[in-house]
């Protein structure tokens, strides 16, 4: 059974950079895709971004940039950066694995995700 | 980016009876050399990540009951709940994976009339 697990600190400064890790168990990072989708509360589904197997990265546009993400294949872990937070990055952040191609996945297995909150 | 837009936002369908999403995309999301469909869909809980429930617009996956189906071709799709039962309460969400952006459209509350 693959699972998958967001760790990160619950609230972050404006201006700082959000730092999440996602543990993964039962399927190795290096194969498929590794995604993060965000939510703002209340609000509908997000794609932030993916990084393959190989390393291959990509992110969505909306985002400019702000967006690093690696493996670490060691602990089956992959990871994400989120630079220049602004309040209206607030969301819960998923991990989740990607199906597919480069040029779109569907999402077949999802963390639990995590509740950023961003606020001096 | 191919904008998703799904409707109604809500509905109540009564319990046994038939409940019927539209997701409607900017652009087609059919693969001419494969004749696929790049369209999911998922049911999201209260509380809960989203789940998978159907891909290339109307295989189901494994485990999903049959009262849950997905039609449409090219730009416009439907997800059926036949038979609503009180577990299928929740948000459903459509999907484009034709191109990268992905994206998803706003979400269609389900409730218990």
């Amino acid at each position: 059974q693959v699972q998958l697990q967001e760790s990160g600190p619950g609230l972050v400064k404006p201006s700082e950079t959000l730092s999440l890790t996602c543990s993964v168990s039962g399927a190795s990072i290096n194969s498929d895709y590794w995604n993060w989708i965000r939510q703002p509360p209340g609000k509908g589904l997000e794609w932030i971004g993916f990084i393959s197997h190989s390393g291959i990265m990509k992110s969505n546009p909306s985002l400019r940039g702000r967006v690093t993400m690696s493996l670490d294949t060691s602990k089956n872990q992959f990871s994400l950066n989120l630079s220049s937070i602004t309040a209206a990055d607030t969301a819960m952040y998923y991990c989740a694995r990607g199906s597919g191609y480069s040029y779109g996945q569907i999402f077949d297995y999802w963390g639990q995700g995590i509740l950023i909150f961003v606020s001096s | 980016d191919i904008v998703m837009t799904q409707s109604p936002d809500s509905l109540a369908v009564s319990l046994g009876e038939r409940a019927t999403i539209n997701c409607k995309s900017s652009q087609s999301v059919l693969y001419s050399f494969n004749n696929k469909n790049y369209l999911a869909w998922y049911q999201q809980k209260p509380g809960q990540p989203p789940k998978l429930l159907i891909h290339w617009a109307s295989t189901r996956e494994y485990g999903i009951p049959d009262r849950f189906s997905g039609s449409g071709s090219g730009t416009d799709f439907t997800l059926t709940i036949s038979n609503l039962q009180a577990e299928d309460v929740a948000v459903y969400y459509c999907q484009q994976y034709f191109t990268t952006p992905v994206t998803f459209g706003g979400g269609t509350t389900v409730e218990i009339k």
